[in-house]
C-alpha cells in the first residue's frame, strides 16, 4: 500500500494563478481531509470529506474549492492564489468507524509570490 | 476553535517525564494525539473516546476528562526519539471534523 500520497512536493506560484493540489488514498478510507500548516499555527482544517460526493467546510476554507468524485481521491484548487496561502498542506485520510486515526500524506509546500 | 496546548515547549534530559494538556472549550467526543518530527507528516499515537475507550501505542500513555473537556498525554522515560511536535486533536460530535491544537515543541538531549 501506498497510503496517502500527494502531488506536487513544492510549488511556486505567482498571486492569481490557480492550482490543484493533488491527494490520494489506497486505504478505501471514507473519510479525508485538507489541513494547512503554518509556523505557530499548528493544523488549520480547510475542507473535508465523509465520502465520495460529499465535503464540508473547515476552519480556513476561503479561497480554496474541494471536490470528492472518487473514494480514493481528494483534490484541492486554489482559484487565485495569494501570498497568504503560502503555507505547507497535508492532506489526510481514516476511516469512518469509532477508531478513526488520520493517515498524512508528506505534504506540499507551496510558496506564492 | 481551536483546542489549547500547554505548555508550547519543553525541554528534557533523557530518562525525565513530562505531561502534555490539551484543554477544549467545547464538549468532545474524542481526543487525538499526533507527534510530527522536523520536515515529516504527523503520526498518530493515540485516540481516546468518550466513555473511556482508548486505542494506541503500547509506550504512550494518556487519559481524557469528559466533564472537564481536557486531555493529558503522559510521556515517561523519554528517549530522544520522542523528541517532535505533539498535536491534540479534538472531535465535538463523531464527525470525523478534526480540530487541532496550535502544538507543544518537545525537545529531548542526551
Amino acid at each position: 500500500n501506498a497510503g496517502v500520497t500527494q502531488t506536487p512536493k513544492f510549488q511556486v506560484l505567482k498571486t492569481g494563478q490557480s492550482m490543484t493540489l493533488q491527494c490520494a488514498q489506497d486505504m478505501n478510507h471514507e473519510y479525508m481531509s485538507w489541513y494547512r500548516q503554518d509556523p505557530g499555527m499548528g493544523l488549520r482544517l480547510i475542507h473535508y470529506s465523509v465520502g465520495a460526493g460529499i465535503t464540508d467546510q473547515g476552519e480556513v476554507p476561503n479561497g480554496y474549492n474541494v471536490s470528492r468524485s472518487t473514494t480514493e481521491d481528494f483534490p484541492l484548487r486554489l482559484l487565485s492564489a495569494a501570498p497568504s496561502q503560502t503555507s505547507v498542506y497535508f492532506c489526510a485520510s481514516g476511516s469512518s468507524g469509532v477508531y478513526n486515526e488520520q493517515f498524512f500524506g508528506p505534504g506540499t509546500r507551496l510558496t506564492v509570490l | 476553535q481551536q483546542p489549547v496546548q500547554s505548555p508550547q515547549a519543553v525541554i528534557l534530559r533523557e530518562g525525565e517525564d513530562a505531561v502534555i494538556n490539551c484543554s477544549s472549550s467545547k464538549a468532545l467526543y474524542s481526543v487525538h494525539w499526533y507527534r510530527q518530527k522536523h520536515g515529516e507528516a504527523p503520526v498518530f499515537l493515540m485516540i481516546l473516546l468518550k466513555g473511556g475507550e482508548q486505542k494506541g501505542h503500547e509506550k504512550i500513555s494518556a487519559s481524557f476528562n469528559e466533564k472537564k473537556q481536557q486531555s493529558s498525554l503522559y510521556l515517561t522515560a523519554s528517549q530522544l526519539s520522542y523528541s517532535g511536535t505533539y498535536f491534540c486533536g479534538t472531535d465535538g460530535g463523531a464527525t470525523n471534523k478534526l480540530i487541532f491544537g496550535t502544538g507543544t515543541l518537545l525537545a529531548v538531549q542526551p
